[in-house]
């Protein structure tokens, strides 16, 4: 079973330039989360998809920041403009949620963003 | 809402010794608890998960937590550490009435001295 892929990797922005990660879960799964990962600190939830709707974006910050869910599956997070506070790791995950709580997250790899 | 606190942002064992990390939480409603692992530039992986079953809770790579109600505690631990074990372990909450919405602790890095 293949897991879910985050791309880039790796970026690098100046403040105030725009940038976007990309996401593709794991085949099936209905949900999908980006996370925010600032060094030091446990995952912050960004927002939560539920097929393609928004079940949370309550710690979004919407003057930033966007998402969107393509048809239910690949995911993208967009930041514009950068600020400096916004280095961190973005995580994405996915999971069946066939049980509502019960269900497992799996994690991609991250994106590591610096903004210089 | 829920909450995670973890005591002990860094937490260094032996090889060979006993690893314990804490965990404490805060639900208005019954929870339930996952431990994660992260290792250097990887995303993370669930070791275990508590879902009001069984309160002692056995994951992977030999590590286990118990499910203390009275405490408000999920501490996780594992009888012998290896050198392996060293990552970033992550103690985390949901509900049944968050919708999946789960909620991360602040982490505690495992360093394990040979």
């Amino acid at each position: 079973e293949a897991g879910v892929a985050q791309s880039p990797r790796y970026k690098i922005i100046e403040k105030r330039q725009s940038v976007a990660f990309w996401c593709n879960p794991i085949s099936g799964h209905a949900t999908l989360y980006w996370y925010q990962q600032i060094l030091g600190q446990g995952p912050k939830l960004l927002i939560q998809f539920q097929n393609n709707g928004v079940v949370d974006d309550s710690q979004l910050p919407k003057d930033r920041f966007s998402a969107e869910r393509l048809k239910g599956v690949d995911s993208t997070l967009k930041i514009q403009p950068a600020k400096l506070e916004d280095s961190a790791v973005y995580l994405c995950a996915s999971s069946s949620s066939g049980d509502g709580a019960l269900a497992e997250a799996f994690f991609g790899q991250g994106t590591r963003l610096t903004v210089v | 809402a829920q909450s995670v606190t973890q005591l002990g942002s860094h937490v260094s064992v032996s090889e060979g010794a006993l690893v314990l990390l804490r965990c404490n939480y805060s639900s208005s409603v019954p929870p339930y608890l996952f431990w994660y692992v992260q290792y250097p530039n990887q995303g993370l992986q669930l070791l275990l998960k508590y879902t009001s079953a069984a309160t002692l809770v056995k994951g992977i790579n030999g590590f286990e937590a118990e499910f203390k109600k009275s405490e408000t505690s999920f501490h996780l631990t594992k009888p012998s550490a290896h050198m392996s074990d060293a990552a970033e372990y992550f103690c985390a909450v949901t509900t049944k009435t968050s919708y999946d919405k789960v909620i991360f602790g602040p982490g505690t890095s495992l360093s394990v001295i040979p």
